[in-house]
């Protein structure tokens, strides 16, 4: 069983929907991390969470710690938002990153 | 600012040669990560040090893989004799203090190894 389960594991979607992501987690953590991998392997660190809700742009991450639960939703989705987005945690009191096999996220104009 | 550089792009070698990777944190960044990727899978930690000491290595496969980071600056990540299944995208990554994991990381290109 991975530490870390992220869900869907492929989405497609059209230009300018709504768009959820969701990682969920079996150990506990201080950090919870999104990341962005576009074609050619290239990782954008896109938030970092331990608490709480954070937005950057069309980005929002919220995230639960009781509930052991995160999501990444992305509004008004465009073709340059495909990539893999992946989720990792940061086990507590250690530097144990553990990771999701990520989400694919094809936008389509 | 400079982002995290890592060489070779792309290597291929045949099964039980040696092969050896590069990385360059940002200028300043005390912190300094190594990651094995797998084709569809996420990144695995293979190594984290703080400075020039290792803060993590246990998933570091250590009969065939070892880093180093002599200088607290650049890194060099080898793997002797390399297998088919050490295939995959290695990552360097870099952050400012190293916090627990509690700081972004800022990731280089990576380097694609094929092992045949």
């Amino acid at each position: 069983k991975n530490e870390v389960e992220q869900s869907p594991q492929n989405l497609t979607a059209q230009e300018g929907e709504f768009i959820t992501i969701n990682c969920s987690y079996s150990v506990g953590i201080s950090a919870l991390h999104w990341l962005q991998q576009h074609p050619g392997g290239g990782i954008v660190s896109l938030f970092m969470l331990s608490s709480g809700k954070k937005k950057h742009g069309r980005l929002i991450a919220t995230i639960n710690i009781q509930e052991k639960h995160s999501s990444l939703h992305i509004t008004a989705s465009h073709p340059r938002d495909s990539a893999v987005y992946i989720c990792a945690v940061v086990v507590t009191g250690g530097n144990q990153f553990y990771f999701g096999t990520g989400t694919s996220l094809t936008v389509i104009p | 600012e400079a982002g995290v550089a890592q060489s070779p792009r792309y290597k291929i070698i045949e099964k039980r040669q040696s092969v050896a990777f590069w990385c360059n944190p940002i200028s300043g960044h005390a912190t300094l990560y190594w990651y094995q990727q797998i084709l569809g899978q996420g990144p695995k930690l293979l190594i984290q040090f703080q400075n020039n000491g290792v803060v993590d290595d246990s998933q570091l496969p250590k009969d065939r893989f070892s880093a180093e980071r002599l200088k607290g600056v650049d890194s060099t990540l080898k793997i002797q004799p390399a297998k088919l299944e050490d295939s995959a995208v290695y990552l360097c990554a870099s952050s400012l203090r190293g916090g627990g994991g509690q700081e972004t990381q800022y990731f280089g290109p990576g380097t694609r190894l094929l092992v045949l």
